[in-house]
């Protein structure tokens, strides 16, 4: 059962500092997405790249957060300075061409203090 | 962009009782439409999904119905179980390749299965 792989999968972190959010999407899958989960805005499209190219990265703030495809079998995310607003739960997912469903991976559960 | 709104936020209901979960949506040019289940502390899983040239699509006790006229989508479970307690969330998209458009939520049911 082929699954998207997030790490870490929980963080704490103090205010300030930076965070490296990690993602292997399901090999094969050329669309991987990045979602925040929190409970006031519920499941939030930050960015997403296809082939490696971001396509749409207009849901993020673009003063701190940035996201990466370093190689098809990568996805990162970075927040640089870290708030406490940022914290929430982020989901990496990826999707195949051609009628292939989404599919999420367990995300990072980030807490920023 | 497209706006999706669900409702009801919460729903309670009884064991063996069907529960109904309905979404809007605004972008006319959305045409896939899934549904994913969400149990605490783990990631959204695609329950069933609908395209927008069929009507209906049901699986075992899982059923969704498209209105594309009003857009406006629905969910129902029959026959509930208790395992049927969790956090649904509606999407829509866009695009010809279903899954690899970006998805907007609904802002999600948290059904809770009464024993």
């Amino acid at each position: 059962d082929a699954r998207v792989t997030q790490t870490p999968r929980d963080k704490v972190t103090e205010m300030g500092q930076e965070v490296t959010m990690r993602c292997q999407p399901i090999l094969g899958h050329n669309t991987v997405f990045w979602y925040r989960q929190t409970m006031m805005q519920g499941l939030e499209l930050l960015a997403y790249f296809r082939n490696r190219a971001p396509l749409d990265d207009s849901g993020m703030p673009k003063d701190r957060f940035s996201a990466e495809m370093p190689d098809a079998t990568l996805a990162t995310l970075k927040i640089q300075p870290s708030e406490p607003r940022d914290s929430a739960v982020y989901f990496c997912a990826s999707a195949a061409n051609g009628g292939s469903p989404l599919h999420f991976g367990n995300g990072t559960r980030l807490t920023v203090t | 962009g497209e706006n999706v709104e669900q409702h009801p936020s919460t729903l309670s209901v009884q064991e063996g009782d069907s529960a109904v979960i309905k979404c809007t949506y605004s972008d006319s040019a959305s045409n896939y439409f899934p549904w994913y289940k969400q149990e605490l502390g783990k990631r959204p899983q695609l329950i069933i999904d609908i395209r927008s040239n069929v009507g209906e699509k049901k699986d075992q006790r899982i059923a969704v119905t498209l209105n594309k006229t009003a857009k406006h989508f629905s969910l129902h479970i029959t026959e509930t179980q208790p395992e049927d307690s969790a956090v649904y969330f509606c999407a829509a998209s866009r695009g010809a390749s279903f899954g690899n458009e970006k998805l907007t939520f609904g802002t999600g049911t948290r059904l809770t299965i009464i024993p």
